[in-house]
């Protein structure tokens, strides 16, 4: 089956640092361009960073750009998202996706950051 | 990175067919073919409906279509179904391996 699962989500102060994870199954983990996409509580879905297959290009949203990491471990079938300097305007779910024909193809089903003091 | 434009709500009776516009600019929508569109139900992670404009993934109904003209793309749902009830929203590459999306449509049916 094919899979993505994020972790590593929770309660954070404002100004404080987290890790997601994401564990990919069930494809060919190291071929695929992959993507982290948060929504806020309520709000719409925004495109947060990407990461090409080999980790040699790696792209990020104006509002995250220095403060946000992607990376990846290919053996290990994995994704990351750094996060530090968090703000309150970075609650969300964030979720991990996998790239085909230039889209979304594969989901995770997300795990929820919450900054707040 | 600005958002592409989406109609907040659109309704319809079962049976019928509905349409979902998406606008952006000239140097997203209109520029190139990677639209997509994904179906999101409450409580779940979206769903990828649409890639490249037109196409459908493996398992997608072919009630669900999709096309463009100049800076909008739109997603039209025939046969309108219950279960066809949810958020959809609509994604465009804009350069140098970057996305946005749309601030998404919800969908009623009546």
């Amino acid at each position: 089956e094919v899979q993505l699962v994020e972790s590593g989500g929770g309660l954070v102060q404002p100004g404080g640092s987290l890790r997601l994870s994401c564990s990919a199954s069930g494809f060919t983990f190291r071929n695929y361009w992959m993507t982290w996409v948060r929504q806020a509580p309520g709000k719409g879905l925004e495109w947060v960073a990407n990461i090409k297959q080999d980790g040699s290009e790696k792209d990020y949203v104006d509002s995250v750009k220095g403060r946000f990491t992607i990376s990846r471990d290919n053996p290990k079938n994995s994704l990351y998202l750094q996060m530090s300097s968090l703000r309150a305007e970075d609650t969300a779910v964030y979720f991990c996706t996998a790239v085909s024909w230039n889209a979304f193809d594969i989901w995770g089903q997300g795990t929820m950051v919450t900054v707040s003091s | 990175q600005s958002a592409l434009t989406q109609p907040a709500s659109v309704s319809g009776s079962p049976g019928q067919s509905i349409t979902i516009s998406c606008t952006g600019t000239s140097s997203d929508v209109g520029d190139y073919k990677f639209v997509s569109w994904y179906q999101q139900h409450p409580g779940k992670a979206p769903k990828f409906m649409i890639y490249e404009v037109t196409n459908r993934p493996s398992g997608v109904s072919n009630r669900f279509s999709g096309s463009k003209s100049g800076n909008t793309a739109s997603l039209t749902i025939s046969g309108l179904q219950a279960e066809d009830e949810a958020d959809y929203y609509c994604s465009s590459y804009i350069s140098s391996s970057t996305w946005v999306f749309g601030g998404g449509t919800k969908v009623t049916v009546l």
